[in-house]
């Protein structure tokens, strides 16, 4: 079965310093890899994506995610946080493949901005 | 616009008392999804189903039920609520893949039960 580990729980950083989420999944494939952002008191909007191909994906709101294969990584990042960003994150992974949605869910990174 | 739709945002009930939470989504997707999110512990699926007629269990299906009698609607059913049962539901909708692996899921605002 696949799952999804977020090691930090709550992260705080100045604004305007870079960011860097951790993600490790487990799973016997390559999955579909998945990053989303939760506002307080809102759902939950997909920031970026991977599939297939380039391991570096950019995402909406100035983020990006690399693909590690060899860490089964897949760590988002921002150059330079905004007092917006703060929300709460999630890591997901899907199973590769036709046929199939089924989303895994790490337990979140809650992340607090510091004007 | 597309979305997801949630109703009741909010809802307060007491024990045992049945509710029905509803879910609706307007871009003809086969499959969809109902999650709960509780502090420490992420999303964890209740049920899903990939088309009418065809629901399945998640992680954490008991003390739920679904069905999917239309392709749009997708209905979280509690029979007997518990203050276990206390959360925040999230329903979520995506095309299936073919051949495009290019979908993503589509998430309703959330509803906040509690149950007392």
């Amino acid at each position: 079965a696949q799952s999804v580990t977020q090691p930090d729980i709550h992260i705080t950083v100045s604004e305007g310093a870079s960011l860097e989420l951790r993600c490790n999944y487990s799973y016997g494939a390559t999955p579909y890899l998945f990053w989303y952002v939760q506002s307080p008191g809102q759902g939950l909007q997909l920031l970026l994506k991977y599939f297939s191909g380039d391991t570096l994906v950019q995402g909406i709101k100035g983020f990006e995610a690399e693909f590690k294969r060899s860490q089964s990584s897949f760590n988002l990042r921002k150059p330079s946080v905004h007092w917006s960003d703060a929300a709460e994150y999630f890591c997901a992974v899907a199973p590769s493949g036709a046929g199939s949605y089924q989303l895994t869910f790490g337990k979140g990174t809650k992340l607090s901005v510091i004007p | 616009e597309a979305q997801v739709t949630q109703n009741p945002r909010y809802l307060i009930t007491v024990t045992g008392k049945k509710l029905t939470v509803t879910c609706s989504q307007n871009m003809n997707h086969e499959y969809m999804s109902w999650y709960r999110q509780d502090p420490g512990l992420g999303l964890r699926q209740i049920y899903y189903s990939m088309n009418v007629e065809v629901t399945d269990k998640g992680d954490v299906p008991e003390g739920y039920k679904v069905s999917r009698k239309e392709k749009r609607n997708f209905p979280l059913i509690l029979e007997s609520p518990s203050p276990n049962q206390t959360s925040l539901y999230f329903c979520a909708s995506a095309f299936l893949r073919d051949s495009s692996p290019n979908t993503e899921a589509f998430f309703g605002q959330g509803t906040r039960l509690t149950v007392v």
